[in-house]
């Protein structure tokens, strides 16, 4: 069964421009998640995903961040303008049999 | 509340036992997980616990869990080089959508 794949693997980019991130999950997984993860930190949920719906996205910093999964498969993660203290690894996982199943990441350098 | 706190360090030799401790403050915690994050790749499951179990061992993995006073443990037996790494303690509430929570991380350095 192949995992789940994320691209890019690594982006650079300079402040306030933008970026987008995404993640095909596992096939037949309804459930996908966001993690941003800060160099020394765990993952901290950006958002959550059932099927194509938002199920959580109370950490999501609105005014910059975006994600979207049309037709409940793909999903995107967008942020604009990026903001020096968005560096970070951004985790795209999804669930299925009681389990999650984590992608490589992204590894976003905004200088 | 949602802290789970672990030491950030941990260094052993190769063949020793390793012992990762994590505490956590949430007590609607209902499964515990251990998580590895070798470098550059993401977070590979290791085992669980559910939260009326006080121990499960799969290998060389032994967790244990204090429930009373909210701390998880992560023995590694006959730690191999291998097995360097971070390693985090993560709960989730239950809920059939499994957000999880995460701790900082125990980086495991094995030396030969």
């Amino acid at each position: 069964e192949a995992g789940v794949a994320q691209s890019p693997r690594y982006k650079i980019i300079e402040k306030r421009q933008s970026v987008a991130f995404w993640c095909n999950p596992i096939s037949g997984h309804a459930t996908l998640y966001w993690y941003q993860q800060i160099l020394g930190q765990g993952p901290k949920l950006l958002i959550q995903f059932q099927n194509n719906g938002v199920v959580d996205d109370s950490q999501l910093p609105k005014d910059r961040f975006s994600a979207e999964r049309l037709k409940g498969v793909d999903s995107t993660l967008k942020i604009q303008p990026a903001k020096l203290e968005d560096s970070a690894v951004y985790l795209c996982a999804s669930r299925g049999g009681g389990e999650q199943y984590f992608g490589p990441g992204t590894r976003l350098t905004v200088t | 509340g949602e802290d789970v706190e672990q030491s950030l360090f941990l260094s052993v030799r190769e063949g020793d036992s390793s012992v990762i401790n994590c505490t956590y403050t949430d007590s609607s915690s209902t499964y515990l997980y251990w998580y590895k994050q070798e470098p550059g790749a993401g977070l590979q499951l290791l085992t669980y616990i559910f939260s009326n179990m006080d121990m499960k061992q799969d290998q060389r993995l032994t967790v244990l869990l204090n429930k009373k006073d909210k701390h998880l443990s992560l023995r590694i037996a006959d730690t191999q080089t291998g097995d360097s790494a971070i390693y985090f303690c993560a709960y989730d509430r239950g809920s059939t959508l499994g957000r999880l929570y995460f701790g900082r991380g125990t980086q495991l350095t094995v030396w030969p």
